[in-house]
């Protein structure tokens, strides 16, 4: 059964420190991974990642892809109150119309 | 602006009542889904829709029904079967299936059983 685990489920820090946010991944025929910022309703797309060891980078986050160990990290720095979110990893599997959704980590960023 | 547009935003289901939540789309996009979300789970697919007039069970169809005869619109019921409903849901759409990595979603419903 194809799967995406995501690690902590909660986490909760103070502004400007550094986080680091975990996806693992156990599908068969991986084609990509995507990362997804959901604040309130509607997620907002962040990263897709295909080739491993090449980091992506957006402002103060970054994310990167290891296809050995199967997983995948977000990483956001100097953290922002407005950095409070959801944050989903979904696996693309190929030939497959779906994505398959880890359980998202919920970031609290305290001022 | 295109985008996504869900409704209503709050609904809220009696006991054996059929409930239909709204998606439309202005991107001129092929495909459609629609996704559930509870808390501490992540994004499970109830339906998609390649193209009009066609649509795929997803994970989790059962107790739902879907339609898309226009290529802008795919509601979804959420019929009596289903037991427990209370959750929110989410419509997406992509510029074809084979592409479903950029998904664009909608705000979402959260629906609730009285």
């Amino acid at each position: 059964e194809d799967k995406v685990v995501q690690s902590p489920l909660s986490l909760v820090v103070h502004e400007g420190d550094t986080v680091t946010l975990n996806c693992s991944y156990e599908v068969t025929n991986f084609r990509s991974l995507l990362w997804y910022k959901q604040e309130k309703k509607a997620p907002t797309f962040l990263f897709m990642l295909t080739s491993s060891g090449i980091e992506k980078k957006s402002g103060r986050l970054s994310s990167i892809l290891d296809k050995k160990e199967l997983s995948s990290i977000l990483n956001i720095t100097a953290t922002q109150t407005g950095d409070s979110a959801i944050y989903l990893c979904a696996a693309v599997i190929q030939g497959a119309q779906k994505l398959v959704f880890g359980q998202g980590t919920r970031l609290t960023i305290n001022p | 602006d295109g985008g996504i547009t869900q409704s209503p935003k709050y609904l809220f289901r009696k006991e054996g009542q059929n409930v239909t939540l709204s998606c439309e789309q202005n991107l001129n996009h092929d495909a459609m889904y629609w996704y559930r979300q509870d808390p501490g789970q992540g994004l499970r697919l109830i339906y998609y829709s390649q193209i009009v007039n066609d649509f795929q069970k997803g994970d989790i169809a059962e107790g739902y029904s879907v339609s898309r005869e226009k290529k802008e619109s795919f509601p979804l019921t959420v019929t009596s079967a289903q037991k427990n409903p209370t959750a929110f849901y989410l419509c997406a759409s992509s510029i074809m299936v084979a592409t479903n990595e950029k998904l664009f979603f909608g705000s979402g419903t959260q629906l609730s059983v009285l």
